[in-house]
């Protein structure tokens, strides 16, 4: 039963246009979701995370907005680079566990892809 | 670089055997996470440690161990072996044992059983 779910396996854009990745999760026991960005060969790396006491997070040309009530989380990257050419990764955590938190629940991934 | 090191890059073993992966954390993190990427699972937590103790289990099967060691460094160990245990198994850290701090992730360890 997979509890964090990106239903776009790709996704291709424009370079210069904005680039909305889109994650769906289950577990209403959620509070804290992550993005990060992964390279072939390489480990994933943290891009932007955001608590579920807040709807929005910006960090440069990345804003991850979250929709609680409807169990929904997106990345924004505005405007999107070459660079930008990866697999992204929606993962979410339950910080009240009590006593310590479990790993991170991830989504399979996104292949985005940036055209110029 | 996320300053999380994981030794080796690559391994090729037969089934049947037994392997250690071994991961340094970050300096100064305390908490060690293992996570196993296969072909059809994706990113599926293992096993974390805080501060050498074990505070998290996730999908770990049972022929798999881990523990932390005083220096932090931490080692996977997978006994064994079967064909299906062959994926990249990445390791993390984080300066808290809650969640709640991202995780900074090495490298990985591409496990190939033969």
């Amino acid at each position: 039963d997979q509890q964090v779910k990106q239903n776009s396996p790709s996704l291709s854009v424009q370079e210069g246009r904005i680039s909305i990745l889109n994650c769906d999760y289950t577990n209403s026991m959620f509070d804290y979701f992550l993005w990060y960005k992964k390279y072939p060969a390489e480990g994933p790396t943290f891009l932007i995370s955001i608590s579920s006491i807040k709807d929005k997070n910006e960090d440069g040309r990345f804003t991850v907005f979250l929709n609680k009530s409807a169990k929904h989380l997106s990345l924004h990257i505005v405007p999107s680079q070459p660079g930008d050419s990866a697999v992204y990764f929606c993962a979410a955590s339950d910080i009240d566990s009590g006593g310590g938190a479990d790993g991170l629940t991830f989504g399979k991934g996104t292949h985005l892809i940036i055209q110029p | 670089d996320s300053g999380v090191t994981q030794t080796p890059k690559h391994l090729i073993t037969a089934t049947g055997q037994r392997v250690t992966l071994r991961c340094s954390p970050r300096s100064g993190d305390l908490s060690v996470y293992w996570y196993q990427q296969s072909l059809d699972q994706g990113l599926q937590f293992l096993i974390q440690y805080y501060n050498g103790e074990e505070r998290a289990k996730g999908n770990i099967l049972e022929r798999f161990s881990a523990q932390q060691f005083p220096d932090l460094h931490s080692e996977l160990n997978l006994s064994s072996l079967e064909l299906g245990d062959s994926a990249l198994y990445f390791c993390a850290s984080s300066a808290y044992h809650r969640a709640y701090n991202e995780q900074f992730f090495g490298p990985g360890t591409r496990l190939t059983v033969l």
